[in-house]
């Protein structure tokens, strides 16, 4: 099982729509946790970091469920250039420096 | 500030051959990793380094070296080409870890096809 998974997508929707993405993680002891953004054939960047208590940032939501061990990423109002490859990130910090990432989910959203 | 620098851009190897990526941050980060993201696949680490001097395994090493003489330079050698290493090269920096302080800045990427 990876350490972190992701459901792939991709996910198409209209400009305008609301969409969740989840990303469960198998390491108990996982203490950080990211949401970078890649776009095609370029390199990701930071999107947010995701707080135990829920964070957002403009028409971004990102949580955190421990006990469960997921965290999700919800995009609200979508636009045609929020289309990009999202990638789950999770930090053990007992292990300084060295971050896991997940496959990513692919977001189209069309006109 | 440049950031995150690598270079090359584009390197086609022959099976076998041996090259250097290189990569270089201004930023006085401590942290610097190598991965490899694959089609369709999220970014596995290499090594990574934790301060100069210091390195490390991540989770795909083989065939693969790394030193950090410096703060800012940490290049990744590649001993002996083979075409599983056909992929893309990110290379990234952190100024630290917790107290929110963990965002990794990542280089262009070298796209390496070997042959």
């Amino acid at each position: 099982r990876k350490e972190v998974e992701q459901d792939p997508g991709p996910f198409n929707v209209p400009e305008g729509a609301t969409v969740a993405f989840n990303c469960t993680y198998s390491n108990s002891a996982s203490q950080s946790f990211f949401w970078y953004r890649q776009d095609c054939r370029k390199e990701p960047k930071l999107l947010m970091s995701v707080y135990s208590s829920g964070n957002e940032d403009g028409r971004f939501t990102a949580q955190l469920n421990r006990a469960s061990q997921y965290i999700s990423l919800l995009i609200r109002d979508s636009k045609l250039s929020d289309s990009a490859t999202y990638l789950c990130v999770v930090k053990r910090n007992t292990n300084a420096g060295k971050s896991t990432f997940g496959d990513g989910t692919t977001l189209t959203v069309k006109p | 500030n440049a950031g995150v620098t690598q270079t090359p851009k584009f390197q086609v190897l022959k099976t076998g051959q041996s090259m250097t990526l290189q990569c270089a941050q201004d930023m006085n980060h401590e942290y610097m990793s190598w991965y490899r993201q694959d089609p369709g696949m999220g970014l596995r680490l290499i090594h990574y380094s934790v301060g100069a001097g210091i390195t490390d395994q991540g989770e795909v090493p083989n065939g693969y070296n790394v030193s950090r003489s410096t703060t800012e330079d940490f290049p990744l050698r590649l001993l002996s080409a083979a075409p599983s290493q056909t992929s893309v090269y990110f290379c990234a920096s952190s100024y630290s870890w917790g107290g929110g302080e963990e965002t990794q800045y990542f280089g262009p990427g070298t796209r390496l096809l070997v042959l």
